[in-house]
């Protein structure tokens, strides 16, 4: 089974609209971290927001904010007021914390376009 | 604060060849990990070291070796390369091991004719 899905290769959203990227996960583990990456054409990936496996609340980056549902092992991505700069990949990533060091697994990613 | 830095940026090598790709973490930051991305597989996890200790490993053949130095950097080796190795490879750092956040460098290309 896949550690990570992000089950939308493409999305279009209209500047100044919000979108939802979705991403599941699947683990075992009761600690484990989710992230959320930006990586423009230029190929650098770039850190946007973190959820802790115990943290209580959803996790909130200026116009970044992570819906964790836990019960349904989901951690979206909501991107706020979206800008053309907005326009790149966007991948969900998740660290599992092992004894013997920790694992990463990266979705696939979705293409994030604004539209002007 | 500078970011992760990563040598060289672009690399072209021939079959059979090695290579080795550097890696400075942020400063402060003790732990490194190293990504290979390619168009079929995506992002796939390569190594993690922490204080000059590999502390896991992804599923690669043994051609693919790091090592980290008492100053947090890191390198990473390919011997004997294929024409699959061609990938964006990609260093991250982060303060520890623990769920801390991990800041990417700006990778290196590699391609192998």
């Amino acid at each position: 089974a896949q550690k990570i899905t992000q089950t939308q290769p493409g999305m279009f959203v209209q500047e100044k609209e919000a979108v939802t990227l979705d991403c599941t996960y699947d683990t075992s583990d009761p600690s484990y971290g989710l992230f959320w990456y930006k990586q423009p054409s230029s190929g650098e990936m770039i850190f946007l927001i973190y959820q802790g496996s115990y943290d209580q609340q959803n996790a909130t980056e200026g116009r970044y904010s992570l819906n964790f549902q836990k019960a349904r092992k989901s951690a979206n991505l909501v991107i706020s007021a979206s800008q053309l700069g907005d326009s790149a990949m966007y991948f969900c990533a998740m660290r599992e914390i092992m004894n013997t060091g920790n694992q990463f697994y990266f979705g696939t990613g979705t293409s994030l376009t604004v539209i002007p | 604060k500078a970011g992760v830095t990563q040598t060289p940026r672009y690399l072209i090598k021939t079959r059979g060849q090695q290579v080795t790709l550097s890696c400075s973490p942020i400063s402060g930051h003790r732990s490194v990990s190293w990504y290979q991305q390619t168009p079929g597989q995506g992002l796939q996890f390569l190594f993690e070291y922490f204080s000059e200790t590999q502390r896991n490993k992804g599923n690669f053949p043994g051609r693919f070796s790091g090592r980290q130095f008492s100053n947090s950097r890191s390198e990473m080796n390919v011997s004997t390369l294929e024409l699959g190795d061609s990938a964006l490879y990609l260093c991250a750092s982060s303060l520890s091991v623990s769920q801390e956040t991990q800041y990417f460098g700006p990778g290196t290309r590699l391609l192998v004719l």
